[in-house]
This record gives C-alpha cells, structure tokens and sequence, in this order.
C-alpha cells in the first residue's frame, strides 16, 4: 500500500517569511496525483494545489508553490510571504486510485 | 460552488447505541468517501462509493457499515459504538475516479463521542 510521511508535526512562521512543508510518499507506480490540503481551525478542508506526476514541471498557486522531486519521492509545499489565515493543518495526499493522507502538519503564523 | 453537507457538527452517544452520519453532496458527484481523522494518523478511509447502491472497504471498515441509495447521499453506520470510534469523522466527494481532476471537496465533518 502506497505510505505518506510528512516528518513535521507542527511547524511555525513569521508573518510575511516563507516556510517549507514536507513530504514524502513511496509507490511503485509511475503515474499518479498529488496533492496539498488545508484544514483551517474548524472549517472544511480545502484543496491548495494539485501536482500530475507526468508533469515535470512543479505547480504554483499564487503564494504556494512545489518542490516535486519524483525519483526521490519528495513532494514539499512552500508558503512564500505567508498570511495569518495561513494556520492550519496541512495534509500531503498520494492518489492513484485512492487518496492516501499524510499524518498532517499543523501550521502556525506569528504576527 | 460544490457543497458536501453532514448532518450534525458534534454528536455525543453512548456505547452499544447505533449511530447514523449522513453526508449529502450537491454537484452530482459520482464518488463518495467517508474518512476518520485522528491526530497523529492523519486520514483514513473507512468506505467509498463509485456509484449508487455500490460500496467498497477501505482501510479500516470494521465496525462500519454504509449506505448509498441515492446518488447524493452517503450514509456512514456505526452498528454498535465504541469508545474507540470516538473521531472526527469527514464525508468528501469527487467527479471523476482516475483524473487530474481527482480533487475532493470535503464536508465541514462530525466530532463524534462514545462515552
């Protein structure tokens, strides 16, 4: 069964710095998706960016953006000038035929 | 915008009783899962659906059963609560199976307590 580790349980940043979440997954397959979540403090989770493994190139969405290192299994998520309504939990997902979660990231943003 | 909807926010029952968790979507969404959340484990798939009266196990369905007699809604059973079904429980649908596309919108999830 495919695996997601996200090694960091909490992480913490200031406001306006940047900040690098991590995650690696394992697999034997060769094509398959990727994602970020966000969970905020009682809200719905919520999708932040979405990577195809086909695609070399790493994805970007506005502030967030991709580190997608597909021999390494690596799939890292950078939060440039991050944002109070950044706090969250972050969930790295593996999906093929089914969303696989990461263990989650719990995100703090210091004013 | 896709709203997937569960029926209560918090819910308190007591061990033995059978509990139901509904999840209703309003995008005509072929898929529906129904996921536990812990702390420190993460996510995990207890069933899925891919269409109407179809159901599959996930990872971890024992004490769970489900229900989907239409295409919009998905029922989640705890037959006998437990202490350790104690969870946030999160309801989520997607379009298509295999895409890019795969993305799943999530309900806002029922903090469910067996005492």
């Amino acid at each position: 069964a495919q695996t997601v580790t996200q090694s960091q349980p909490e992480m913490s940043v200031q406001e306006a710095e940047t900040v690098t979440l991590s995650c690696t997954y394992d697999t034997s397959e060769s094509d398959y998706y990727l994602f970020w979540y966000k969970q905020p403090p009682s809200r719905q989770m919520i999708l932040v960016i979405r990577q195809e493994a086909y695609k070399q190139q790493n994805a970007t969405e506005n502030r967030f953006s991709v580190n997608f290192q597909k021999a390494a299994k690596s799939f890292s998520l950078k939060i440039s000038d991050s944002q109070l309504g950044d706090a969250a939990m972050y969930f790295c997902a593996y999906c093929l035929e089914d969303m696989r979660f990461g263990a989650g990231t719990r995100l703090t943003v210091k004013p | 915008d896709v709203k997937v909807t569960q029926s209560s926010r918090y819910l308190v029952k007591r061990t033995g009783e059978k509990v139901f968790l509904e999840c209703v979507q309003d995008m005509d969404h072929e898929n529906m899962f129904w996921y536990r959340q812990d702390p420190g484990l993460g996510l995990r798939l207890i069933y899925f659906s891919y269409d109407v009266k179809m159901k599959e196990k996930g990872d971890i369905p024992e004490g769970y059963s489900v229900s989907r007699e239409k295409k919009e809604r998905f029922s989640l059973i705890l037959e006998s609560a437990s202490t350790n079904q104690t969870s946030m429980y999160l309801c989520a649908s997607s379009l298509v199976r295999l895409s890019s596309y795969n993305e799943q919108f999530f309900g806002p999830g029922t903090r469910l307590t067996v005492l």
